[in-house]
């Protein structure tokens, strides 16, 4: 069974500073899919980066990237230069590779950015 | 590109009624997700559609909800009668495909739903 697990509650960052959110992830595939998804206070899941198990470079989308340590199932997400917009719940998920597989969510984090 | 569409935003209703949710995809997705999230944790798969056939239900409990996808379009998901527990956020998502990894889900605002 595929299991993720986000061990950090709530984390706090002052504009500017980079932050790590961790995630560490459980599957027997060969083939999956890493995903980071951001839900503000106003509910919507915004989806944020991939990536792929066979990528061999770390993914990258603007201030974000994904720290991707595949010996050690982990896919921590860095957060460069935080900003009072990034003030918000945080989800790592995962999908295998078979079609009808849905999105296996951790419990989050929650970040917030002071000035 | 509009979003995924969900109505309404807030419900509230009283344990044992009913109550249903719509959600309208990204135009040209064919798949289609339910999820519900209670309070402090992560959305879970209610049901998943591939045009308006069922992929996956094992989630769903089938004696209080139901999901339709008529025309593999828009859909909607009932709760009768509600319970308690029901409480959540329901979250619709699409996406082109449904195989996979790389299959990036796009959701809705969500129905916050409270059962009182």
């Amino acid at each position: 069974a595929q299991k993720i697990t986000q061990t950090q509650p709530g984390m706090f960052v002052q504009e500017k500073e980079a932050v790590t959110l961790d995630c560490t992830y459980d599957t027997s595939d060969q083939s999956y899919g890493l995903f980071w998804y951001k839900q503000p206070s106003s509910g919507e899941m915004i989806f944020l980066i991939y990536q792929g198990s066979y990528d061999e470079q770390n993914a990258t989308e603007g201030r974000y990237s994904l720290n991707f340590q595949k010996a050690r199932k982990s896919a921590n997400l860095v957060i460069s230069a935080s900003q009072l917009g990034d003030s918000a719940m945080y989800f790592c998920a995962m999908r295998g590779n078979q079609a009808g597989t849905a999105l296996i969510f951790g419990k989050g984090t929650t970040l917030s950015v002071s000035s | 590109e509009a979003g995924v569409a969900q109505s309404p935003r807030y419900k509230i209703i009283e344990k044992r009624q009913s109550v249903a949710f719509w959600c309208n995809p990204i135009s040209g997705h064919a798949t289609l997700y339910w999820y519900q999230q209670i309070l402090g944790q992560g959305p879970k798969l209610l049901i998943q559609f591939q045009n308006n056939g069922v992929v996956d239900d094992s989630q769903l409990p089938k004696d209080r909800f139901s999901a339709e996808r008529l025309k593999g379009v828009d859909s909607t998901l009932k709760i009768q009668p509600a319970k308690l527990e029901d409480s959540a956020v329901y979250l619709c998502a699409s996406s082109l495909g449904s195989a996979g990894p790389k299959n990036i889900q796009y959701f809705g605002a969500g129905t916050r739903l409270s059962v009182l």
